[in-house]
């Protein structure tokens, strides 16, 4: 079955600490891996996105990894901010299949 | 250039009744995809359209739910005889001819 799985289901961290999220999944034929984040409210907006040969892709202080072995990939912040507050979805795209397949997310709060 | 527009954002429905929910894709996207998301739940895909066409269904459910991406206009998603259970955020996401996509902000059904 094409599941995606993340963890933890939801985190609290101070203001200017690092964390990282973490993401399994067994979608296959595999294409490409997307995190995406989701403000309360909000349609989800893409952070990174990896093909099979992508180690690790950033985006500011996102930095993301993928293990296409292992099937697993994660997310770190670095120096987290009060805007951070959200939810981070990862997000597996199959060959062929313009639908992505998500995972529920982890739901990040970031306290002053 | 404008992102991913819905129409309406909420939407209150008895049982019973129809619900249209309206997309307008990013300007120059022809690739239009319907996402629900259940209360805690992640995303699921329910449909994929190109302009006039539908190419992939597999996530519709077999009754009550029809899409449709005319050659003029936005795309729709209609929920006929809605039910409690259809309660949800229904988001929209478009595309271009690369696989990133772009999401809406979410119409949010309520059924009472």
């Amino acid at each position: 079955k094409n599941q995606v799985e993340q963890s933890p289901q939801s985190l609290i961290i101070l203001e200017g600490k690092n964390c990282t999220l973490q993401c399994n999944y067994t979608v296959s034929p595999f294409s490409n891996l997307r995190w995406y984040k989701q403000d309360t409210g909000r349609g989800p907006v893409s952070l990174t996105i990896m093909t099979f040969s992508e180690n690790t892709k950033s985006n500011g202080r996102y930095t993301a990894t993928l293990d296409a072995d292992t099937k697993q990939s994660s997310l770190h912040i670095t120096a987290s901010q009060l805007s951070d507050s959200a939810s981070y979805i990862c997000v597996v795209q199959r060959t062929g299949r313009r639908a992505l397949t998500f995972g529920s997310g982890t739901r990040l709060q970031v306290q002053p | 250039n404008a992102g991913v527009m819905q129409n309406p954002r909420h939407l209150v429905r008895r049982r019973g009744q129809e619900a249209r929910l309206r997309c307008s894709p990013m300007k120059g996207h022809s690739h239009v995809y319907w996402y629900r998301q259940l209360p805690e739940e992640g995303l699921k895909f329910m449909v994929y359209l190109q302009k006039e066409n539908i190419i992939d269904e597999s996530g519709m459910p077999k009754e009550r739910f029809s899409a449709e991406f005319p050659k003029e206009g936005p795309s729709i998603l209609r929920i006929q005889q809605v039910v409690r259970g259809d309660s949800a955020a229904y988001f929209c996401a478009s595309s271009a001819s690369t696989d990133t996509q772009y999401f809406g902000p979410g119409t949010r059904l309520t059924v009472l």
